[in-house]
């Protein structure tokens, strides 16, 4: 049981570059949440998923796109990076129902030059 | 609309001394309560959780934090710390009705316990 995984763990992209950030989950959650987090601000969440084929803008969406074909991925794309995206990004997932606490992946650490 | 206050960004305590972590709430309903713990270069693990009931949580490493709805404040503490709680911890605040991704973090509290 792996839990949340999360593929690059690092990445340097320049300005304008894009990339896609995969998320992997192996405990049948229906939810699924991209957040950024940056020094003394938390996390903010980008993108959230109810379920397969379902997204929905969080706080800071703008510069992000995602996707969720099959219940146990969330992709995490951006089309033309800028320096404003640098940031530690973390996928996490839950339960549809219950308390809704979140279990978190490793991180992606991206730095955009 | 729900927010997160968690009183001081970074806070120093001594190994085998009291560990208080302050989080202030404020919310439109009766909320779910948390508090998550970030160890360097990992991702965020649940330490508690307040839903319904005793007021007073236990988590794990002998951490436990008390639900005070008068004050609105969900503080995190530990008897003695222990070289080992040096971590960022987090506190957040979900909405029952509105499902998990209404959860809201706050800015985390850095620990760090000298020797």
């Amino acid at each position: 049981n792996a839990g949340v995984t999360q593929t690059p763990k690092f990445r340097v992209l320049k300005t304008g570059q894009s990339m896609t950030l995969l998320c992997a989950q192996d405990m049948n959650h229906e939810y699924m949440y991209w957040y950024r987090q940056d020094p003394g601000m938390g996390l903010r969440l980008i993108h959230y998923s109810v379920g397969e084929g379902t997204t929905a803008k969080g706080e800071v969406p703008d510069g992000y796109n995602v996707s969720r074909l099959k219940k146990q991925n969330f992709l995490l794309g951006l089309e033309s990076a800028a320096p404003s995206q640098t940031s530690v990004y973390f996928c996490a997932s839950s339960f549809s129902r219950g308390t809704y606490e979140q279990y978190f992946g490793p991180g992606t650490r991206l730095t955009v030059t | 609309a729900q927010s997160v206050t968690q009183l001081g960004s970074h806070v120093s305590v001594s190994e085998g001394a009291l560990v208080l972590l302050r989080c202030n709430y404020s919310s439109s309903v009766p909320p779910y309560l948390f508090w998550y713990v970030q160890y360097p270069n990992q991702g965020l693990q649940l330490l508690l959780k307040y839903t319904t009931g005793a007021t007073l949580v236990k988590g794990i490493n002998g951490f436990e934090a008390e639900f005070k709805k008068s004050e609105t404040s969900f503080h995190l503490t530990k008897p003695s710390a222990h070289m080992s709680d040096a971590a960022e911890y987090f506190c957040a605040v979900s909405d029952p009705k509105s499902g998990g991704f209404k959860t809201i973090f706050g800015a985390g509290t850095r620990l760090f316990v000298k020797a």
